[in-house]
This record gives C-alpha cells, sequence and structure tokens, in this order.
C-alpha cells in the first residue's frame, strides 16, 4: 500500500456524460500528478498540482480538468465522455516539487464509458 | 519536449536467465531516471532509479546503467524467477520544476519456469 488513494476503484458511464475521480495523496505530500492508462498502452502524464497550484500539463484533453483542494486532495473531472476515455486513471504523489522524488502510485481509477 | 523510446515491448526469458531492456531519452536536461514495475491490474511501482551523475547503480537482483552521452538507460535483471514477471516501465525527468516523468511505453516481460 502506497498511502495514496483513489475512488472510485471502478466507474462505469455512458458517453456525453461527466465524472469525477478523486484522490488523496500520502501524508504531507504536496504534489499531485495524474496519468491516464490505456489498454495496454504506457502512461500518459495529464497534470500535476503542487500545494494547490497546477504545475505542470501534459497531454490533457480540454473536456478534463482537475484541481487540488486546501486539504491536498485532488479531483480529476472528465465531461462529454468517448469511449476513447475508457482507460486506467492514476494518481501519484510526491513530497516536493521535483528534484529526485519517486512519485507514490494510488491503485487507479478503471473507467468505462459505453 | 522529451521523449523516451524503449525495447523490447516484449520479453520471454527462462526462469534463471537474465533480462535486459532498454531506453533511449531525447532531451539531454533529463536527469533522473526511475523504473517502475507493473503487474497485472497493479499500481506502477519504483523498483530502481539513477541520477544523471552515476553510472550504475545495483540493488540485489537488479541493476541499472545510464550513458549520457548516448542518451540510453538500461535495466538488467539476473537470475529472474517467475514473480518477475510483469511490464516494466522506464521513465526520464528533468529536474526543473516545469518538467514533469515522461515515460516509456513499457515492455512486458514474461518469465518461464
Amino acid at each position: 500500500d502506497s498511502g495514496v488513494t483513489q475512488t472510485p476503484k471502478h466507474l462505469i458511464t455512458a458517453t456525453g456524460q461527466r465524472v469525477t475521480l478523486r484522490c488523496s495523496p500520502r501524508s504531507g505530500d504536496l504534489s499531485v500528478y495524474w496519468y491516464q492508462q490505456s489498454l495496454d498502452q504506457g502512461l500518459q502524464f495529464l497534470i500535476q498540482y503542487y500545494n494547490g497550484e497546477e504545475r505542470a500539463k501534459g497531454n490533457i484533453l480540454e473536456r478534463f480538468s482537475a484541481q487540488q483542494f486546501p486539504d491536498l486532495h485532488s479531483e480529476l473531472n472528465l465531461s462529454s465522455l468517448e469511449l476513447g476515455d475508457s482507460a486506467l486513471y492514476f494518481c501519484a504523489s510526491s513530497p516536493k516539487l521535483a528534484v529526485y522524488n519517486e512519485q507514490f502510485f494510488g491503485p487507479g481509477t478503471r473507467l468505462t464509458v459505453l | 519536449g522529451e521523449n523516451v523510446e524503449q525495447h523490447p515491448s516484449t520479453l520471454s526469458v527462462q526462469e534463471g536467465d537474465s533480462a535486459v531492456i532498454k531506453c533511449t531519452y531525447s532531451d539531454s536536461a533529463s536527469n533522473y531516471f526511475p523504473w517502475y514495475k507493473q503487474e497485472l491490474g497493479k499500481r506502477p511501482q519504483l523498483i530502481i532509479d539513477i541520477r544523471s551523475n552515476v553510472g550504475e547503480k545495483k540493488d540485489q537482483r537488479i541493476a541499472v546503467t545510464l550513458n549520457k552521452t548516448a542518451k540510453h538507460f538500461s535495466l538488467h535483471i539476473t537470475e529472474t524467477q517467475p514473480e518477475d514477471s510483469a511490464v516494466y516501465f522506464c521513465a526520464a525527468k528533468a529536474v526543473d520544476y516545469g518538467q514533469n516523468f515522461v515515460f516509456g511505453p513499457g515492455t512486458r516481460l514474461s518469465v518461464l519456469p
């Protein structure tokens, strides 16, 4: 157990819908990262937050947005869902901004769009 | 931006043999290179990492080598065991607050008993 929690574990929804994925980082970690992993694919970086502020953006679609709250948990919002959005979404946290900090991954949320 | 390539995409070895996975990166500013192991349906877990000021690092049966000039780094697993079967991802990161990890596409390692 990495100490990073993600809810829900599984999510099944229909095209056009909107969902929210939640992540709680390890205690004391200020940085949160979101990744998308499609079937048999690598990890695609979506976005990073540090202490409530957006720090870096990857290949995140305009239909997707995220935020980090004062208690440091983060939410990833996916709207106007398409079949291709079906994937495993991982959140990771690390103690500080970058340098050589390891990222600790949560268990992931499996999103299925029907 | 950074681009990380990884080879091979699949690798099968006999139990007890060695396995080698290679990655190349494009951004000479990258200076931190972690390797993650992901078992089926599980989260990625860091198994070893190397910084750019080091050429090699070992941890029991696992080692990583880095060639900064050629911009490639490799994972070596010796005396493979069935529990080493998983997908392995390499990643590269520039230690710059605006940069983030770029992952390779992964190598599916199968250790045959």
